[in-house]
């Protein structure tokens, strides 16, 4: 099993739309969460951490279920600049372990 | 000011030569990273250093040498390159190493032919 996995999509949606991503990992002793966003041919640029309770920034929210191992990312009211691949991950021993990422193309 | 450096962006080379690839950050973090993506964009780590001190060598080839001549550089050293090195190698920092957030370079593109 994997220690991060996550849906490759791509997941199409119009401008407007609600979108969300999901992402499991297996480490139960895993502390720190975060969602970062690259572009294509560019590098990871932290989104927003996750934290326990769910926090929110603007148009996005994070989710973080530590019975279930799983994070989520909703995205409100897309905008065709949230098309890009989204990464979730996780804290792992000494280290941050990648998903290998959701594309999400935003159409008009 | 860019955050993480690194050069070159682009590096194109023949099979079994050596190369490396520099990286500096100005952020005053006390870890660097290397991390590599595939053709598959998965983002997987090589080598972490924190202090100059090497914390984790994810089994990378003994291809792959890593220098840190101090907190703010960590260079990355390959010899005899194969096809299957090809990828994007990204440089990084955090101010810990137990998790903390990244900051990633701007990539290398190294191609083997």
């Amino acid at each position: 099993r994997k220690e991060v996995e996550q849906d490759p999509g791509p997941f199409n949606v119009p401008e407007g739309a609600t979108v969300a991503f999901n992402c499991t990992y297996s480490n139960s002793a895993s502390q720190s969460f975060f969602w970062y966003r690259q572009d294509c041919r560019k590098e990871p640029k932290l989104l927003m951490s996750v934290y326990s309770s769910g926090n929110e920034d603007g148009r996005f929210t994070a989710q973080l279920n530590r019975a279930s191992q799983y994070i989520s990312l909703l995205i409100r009211d897309s905008k065709l600049s949230d098309s890009a691949t989204y990464l979730c991950v996780v804290s792992g021993f000494q280290k941050l372990v990648f998903g290998t990422g959701t594309r999400l193309l935003v159409s008009p | 000011d860019t955050a993480v450096s690194q050069t070159p962006k682009y590096l194109v080379t023949q099979m079994g030569n050596d190369k490396s690839i520099k990286c500096e950050q100005n952020l005053g973090h006390d870890t660097m990273y290397w991390y590599k993506q595939d053709s598959k964009k998965f983002l997987k780590i090589m080598f972490s250093y924190n202090n100059k001190e090497l914390i984790i060598n994810e089994t990378v080839p003994n291809r792959f040498s890593p220098k840190s001549p101090d907190k703010a550089h960590l260079n990355l050293h390959i010899n005899s390159l194969e096809l299957g090195d090809s990828a994007v190698y990204f440089c990084a920092s955090s101010q810990v190493y137990t998790g903390e957030k990244l900051f990633f370079g701007s990539g290398t593109q190294l191609s083997v032919l």
